[in-house]
């Protein structure tokens, strides 16, 4: 059980474009759902948590306008990078907790921008 | 604020021998501690956790030891693997709340 997907695994996208990510929490349903950025060999540094329902709670320094985060339900959240630029190219892990501490993390979206 | 780190950014074992990778916290008022595998190009995966009321917490083939009064605490991996190959990650939890703070990880290679 606590299971995580994202869609899609990868892609790769013209600067300037925007791009959505989902993240689904499959066999639970998630309070709250967290979006992370992780650059090469660096650590997950958290960018927004989100819970259904409520605009999201964005970290220092996270553009919210670029970031825009939507958790429609318990079972879903969503990140669009707008207007991407080569700079945003990175890897986006989302996670999902549901009562309780423990996260349950998903497999990552890899972002090329070109 | 909080900040997690870890002492070595890398690790390299003999197959079967025991690993500990360590890691520091600044925020004596963290209460909580999760240790995570991530393997490359795939999201972490929860290994083992342990309340800040506890020193030792063991699972199959791991341990994890915190020490309180210097803020450290060990992942101690036993019989080391070629699967066990990957970034380790400590992360903190604060004062009840649900935000993780992550170390910078320790990538472990297990040598044949």
């Amino acid at each position: 059980g606590a299971v995580v997907s994202q869609h899609p695994s990868r892609v790769i996208c013209k600067s300037g474009t925007s791009v959505k990510i989902e993240c689904r929490s499959l066999d639970f349903q998630a309070t709250t759902m967290f979006w992370y950025r992780q650059f090469p060999k660096q650590s997950l540094m958290l960018m927004a948590t989100s819970n259904e329902g409520s605009k999201a709670t964005y970290e220092q320094g996270v553009e919210k306008d670029k970031f825009l985060i939507n958790h429609a339900s318990l079972t879903l959240s969503t990140l669009t990078v707008t207007s991407a630029h080569p700079e945003d190219s990175s890897f986006y892990i989302c996670s999902a907790a549901r009562q309780g501490y423990e996260q349950y993390f998903g497999p990552g979206t890899r972002l090329t921008v070109t | 604020g909080e900040s997690v780190g870890l002492h070595l950014p890398t690790l390299s074992v003999q197959e079967g021998d025991n690993s500990i990778i360590n890691c520091a916290y600044s925020n004596s008022a963290s209460d909580y501690f999760i240790w995570y595998k991530q393997e490359s190009g795939k999201g972490p995966q929860f290994i083992i956790d342990i309340r800040s009321n506890m020193d030792k917490r063991q699972g199959q083939r791991v341990t994890v030891l915190l020490n309180k009064t210097v803020k450290h605490l060990s992942l101690q991996i036993a019989a080391t693997q070629p699967g066990d190959s990957a970034v380790y990650f400590c992360a903190g939890l604060t004062g009840g709340g649900n935000k993780l703070t992550f170390g910078t990880g320790t990538q472990l290679k297990v040598e044949l």
